[in-house]
């Protein structure tokens, strides 16, 4: 039931942009999207629900492809303040969430 | 917002000793807590879902009788980890989520790191 994540990893120099994806192969309840700062604790960062989706930051965004049952985050111009491991989770039932493997981005000056 | 506070921040024990792991929702109800486990570089693996006055849901393979939760009141779980060994040592992090918020986001704790030596 763990939501499959792309890529591992990604190294940006700032200002550039980036794509992460999740997948799941049951039909998804809610997709939720995480930063992870090294040591510490994941940081919500937005929500896509069935029917729907949720903006968090402005240069950072998401798509829920219900069809697919697909999620991808974007990040925009990004920043150094942006490095850190981002995860998806994935609910097929209201409060059962797994997380995917998680993508570390990296960016660089 | 929201916040959960998990302590200790660390903790290192002996083989064989039980340790108690809090995790409180400090400015909101949740009938539901989880505990979640990570490994260095990896991502987070759910151990169970604690449910408020009820038994806790554990995941497959995760050792009932060894990591023990309470949920005893909408606002504090606790995991036990029983007779810790050294391949116990692990990150242990909380989350929970307002009740009656479905379509929120989760709110994590600041996880403790286990230490057994």
């Amino acid at each position: 039931q763990q939501p499959v994540q792309s890529p591992q990893a990604v190294i940006l120099r700032e200002g550039e942009d980036a794509v992460i994806n999740c997948s799941s192969s049951k039909a998804l309840y809610s997709v939720h999207w995480y930063r992870q700062k090294h040591g510490e604790a994941p940081v919500f960062l937005m929500i896509l629900l069935k029917g729907g989706e949720q903006k968090g930051h402005e240069k950072i965004s998401a798509s829920f492809n219900e069809k697919k049952q697909q999620s991808s985050l974007y990040l925009t111009a990004s920043q150094l303040s942006y490095s850190g491991t981002y995860f998806c989770g994935t609910e097929y039932n209201n409060n059962d969430m797994r997380f995917g493997a998680g993508t570390r981005l990296t960016v660089k000056p | 917002g929201a916040v959960v506070s998990q302590h200790p921040s660390w903790v290192i024990c002996k083989s064989g000793t039980s340790v108690k792991i809090e995790c409180r929702s400090l400015d909101f109800q949740a009938t539901t807590m989880f505990w979640y486990r990570q490994f260095p570089k990896q991502s987070l693996m759910l151990m169970a879902t604690s449910n408020e006055g009820s038994k806790a849901t554990y995941e497959q393979g995760v050792e009932k009788d060894k990591f023990l939760i309470n949920h005893a009141s909408l606002t504090l779980s606790t995991l036990t980890v029983t007779s810790a060994h050294p391949e116990d040592s692990s990150f242990y992090i909380c989350s929970a989520r307002e009740r009656g918020q479905g379509g929120y986001g989760y709110t994590f704790g600041s996880g403790t790191r286990l230490t057994v030596v």
